[in-house]
């Protein structure tokens, strides 16, 4: 069965820690693996598409890897700002919606 | 450039009324998909469509719900008779294309309360 797996649940940081986010699927041919981040009452925000294991991909303090069983999103000296559920979502070849995993909540203290 | 719009962005229908979410896709954009998320649950597929057609309604549920996607307008999601279970926050996505590409953008979502 196709699933996206999202850990941890969630993750409480101190301004200045980096950490990273881990996601781990199992689809039968990944077209591509998507991260968002979702901000309380609001749609997901489109952040990275990863489509080949080795591929990598940065935006300011995030930065998204990929293999070939989980991906990974580390953030380097977070901000309060960067406070949000960060979503990570998968397509299938020949399919064209998104499966998505529950979600890590993260909350970075000032 | 206007992104993905939803109205209305909070819904409250009694059980046995009708809801009806509208969605526009941002410019350019002919693929639209609806996901449905429950409290403390993930983001599920419900259906995508293309102007005038149904591609996939995987993921929605065989009665009570519909989506349409006219020649001309926003994108409808519509449910009849709603029941308590409904209540959830319902996004809307587009896209400019399938094939390699598939990043899906997503609305601000309409949050339906069934009292």
């Amino acid at each position: 069965e196709d699933q996206v797996t999202q850990s941890p649940e969630a993750l409480r940081l101190q301004e200045g820690e980096s950490s990273s986010l881990n996601c781990s699927y199992t689809v039968s041919g990944l077209r591509g693996l998507f991260w968002y981040r979702q901000d309380p009452g609001k749609g997901p925000e489109f952040l990275f598409t990863l489509y080949s294991a080795g591929e990598e991909k940065e935006k300011e303090r995030l930065k998204a890897t990929l293999t070939k069983k989980e991906s990974f999103l580390h953030i380097t000296a977070p901000k309060p700002e960067d406070s949000a559920t960060y979503l990570c979502a998968v397509c299938k070849n020949r399919d064209d919606k998104i499966i998505f995993g529950k979600g890590t909540r993260l909350h970075i203290l000032p | 450039n206007a992104g993905v719009m939803q109205n209305p962005r909070h819904l409250v229908r009694r059980r046995g009324q009708e809801a009806r979410l509208r969605c526009s896709p941002m410019k350019g954009h002919s693929h639209v998909y609806w996901y449905r998320q429950l409290p403390e649950e993930g983001l599920k597929f419900m259906v995508y469509l293309q102007k005038e057609n149904i591609i996939d309604e995987s993921g929605m549920p065989k009665e009570r719900f519909s989506a349409e996607f006219p020649k001309e307008g926003p994108s409808i999601l519509r449910i009849q008779q709603v029941v308590r279970g409904d209540s959830a926050a319902y996004f809307c996505a587009s896209s400019p294309r399938t094939g390699v590409y598939n990043e899906q953008f997503f609305g601000p979502g309409t949050r339906l309360t069934v009292l």
